[in-house]
Formats: structure tokens, C-alpha cells, sequence
């Protein structure tokens, strides 16, 4: 069964530095590839998204992911963090043969001043 | 256009009474999803609406959950006799049909049971 693993349940940073939140897949299969994040107190909102193409995806507020196949995975980077930053991050998978999406437990990104 | 609603977006109910959640999709959205979120945790999978087919309903918990939805409206989910395990949010999404589509998401209904 199709599985999506998030290794790190928390990740404290300092304002300014560089994160990387990690996210690994398994699937032999073509997959599409999301992460969202989730604001306290709020639904989940699409961060940014691998259909096909370039491995390296941009998104919103200054994110990135890269897909890599041969390691399945598709972890999520941003440069220089900012407290409003602060938030919950679930990668999420889904196959063309299936509509709905296995999802990562989440990894609560902190923001330490 | 407008987001996917729903409402209540607070509900506090007793032990033992039923709860009635509504989930509102994005116009053209065929396929819905509920979704359980206990406090500090990941998305729990409940059911899943895909157009007319027959809803995947594998995530419910036990029979006192049950959902329904016509076409591609608006979308119910029902709790009878609450415990207070149920307590919770429950989040809404919809998308399009195809699996390369992005789930939308609502605000949730927090769901407090004393």
C-alpha cells in the first residue's frame, strides 16, 4: 500500500535561517505530489505542487520542493524563514489510478525568534 | 470565486446527542472529502464523494457516523449519539475528478463534546 512518511514531527529554526522539511513516498507507480500548509485555527491550503516536469516546483510564500525519483522523495525548502511561517506542513500523494490522497502526518514547523 | 464553506464553524454539544455538519463545495467540484483532525494530529480519512458513484466510505470509524451528499452539492455529516472521542475538527475539501487536481479546503467545524 502507497505510504507517505514525514521524519521529523517537529522542526525548531531561527527566524532568518533556511529549513527543510522531509517528506518520502513509496509508490512504483507515476505519482503526483503536494504539500499544504496549515495555519493555526484554519483549513489546509496548497503550498505547491509536482504533476510532471521540472523537478524543482515553486510555490507560495517563498517555498520549494524537490521531486526526486530514485530517492521517492519530495521534500520542502525555504532559504530564510519568517515567524508567520509558523504552521503545520503535510505532504501528500496521490497515482492516476486513484483519486484520493495519502497523506504525511505533518510536521509542525517553529519558528524560534 | 468562493472557497468551500462550512458550518458551524463551532459546535459544543452533550454526550449522547446527534451532530449535523455541512460542508459546501466549490461550484464544478465532482469529488468531496471528510476529514477528522484530532488535536495535534495528521488528517484522518473518513469518505469520500466522488460525483454519483457510490461514496468510499472505509474511513468511517463505527456506524454512528454516516454521510450523505446529492450530485455534486452540498454535503452532510452526521453523528448520532456523540462521545467524547468524537471530539475534533472536521474538515471539508473538494476538487475536480482527476487525481493530478489539488484538494480545496474549508475552514473546519471544531467540534467540542462534554
Amino acid at each position: 500500500a502507497q505510504s507517505v512518511t514525514q521524519l521529523d514531527s517537529q522542526v525548531p529554526v531561527f527566524e532568518e535561517a533556511p529549513v527543510e522539511l522531509r517528506c518520502n513516498y513509496s509508490s512504483s507507480v507515476s505519482v503526483y505530489l503536494f504539500w499544504y500548509v496549515q495555519y493555526p485555527n484554519q483549513g489546509l491550503q496548497l503550498l505547491l505542487k509536482y504533476l510532471s516536469g521540472s523537478t524543482l516546483v515553486k510555490g507560495i510564500n517563498g517555498f520549494e520542493a524537490e521531486f526526486n525519483k530514485s530517492q521517492t522523495s519530495f521534500h520542502l525548502r525555504k532559504p530564510s524563514v519568517h515567524i508567520s511561517d509558523t504552521a503545520e506542513y503535510f505532504c501528500a500523494v496521490s497515482q492516476d489510478s486513484n483519486y484520493q490522497l495519502i497523506w504525511g502526518a505533518g510536521t509542525k514547523l517553529i519558528i524560534k525568534p | 470565486g468562493a472557497g468551500v464553506s462550512q458550518s458551524p464553524s463551532n459546535k459544543v454539544t452533550e454526550k449522547g446527542k446527534d451532530v449535523e455538519l455541512r460542508c459546501d463545495p466549490i461550484s464544478g467540484h465532482t469529488a468531496l472529502y471528510w476529514y477528522r483532525q484530532r488535536l495535534g494530529q495528521g488528517l484522518e480519512f473518513l469518505i469520500y464523494f466522488q460525483g454519483n458513484s457510490a461514496p468510499d466510505k472505509s474511513g468511517l470509524p463505527s456506524d454512528r457516523f454516516s454521510a450523505e451528499r446529492t450530485g455534486e452539492s452540498v454535503s452532510t455529516l452526521t453523528i448520532q449519539r456523540t462521545q467524547q472521542e468524537d471530539s475534533a475538527v472536521y474538515l471539508c475539501a473538494s476538487s475536480f475528478k482527476y487525481s493530478n487536481q489539488p484538494q480545496h479546503f474549508g475552514d473546519g467545524t471544531r467540534l467540542s463534546i462534554l
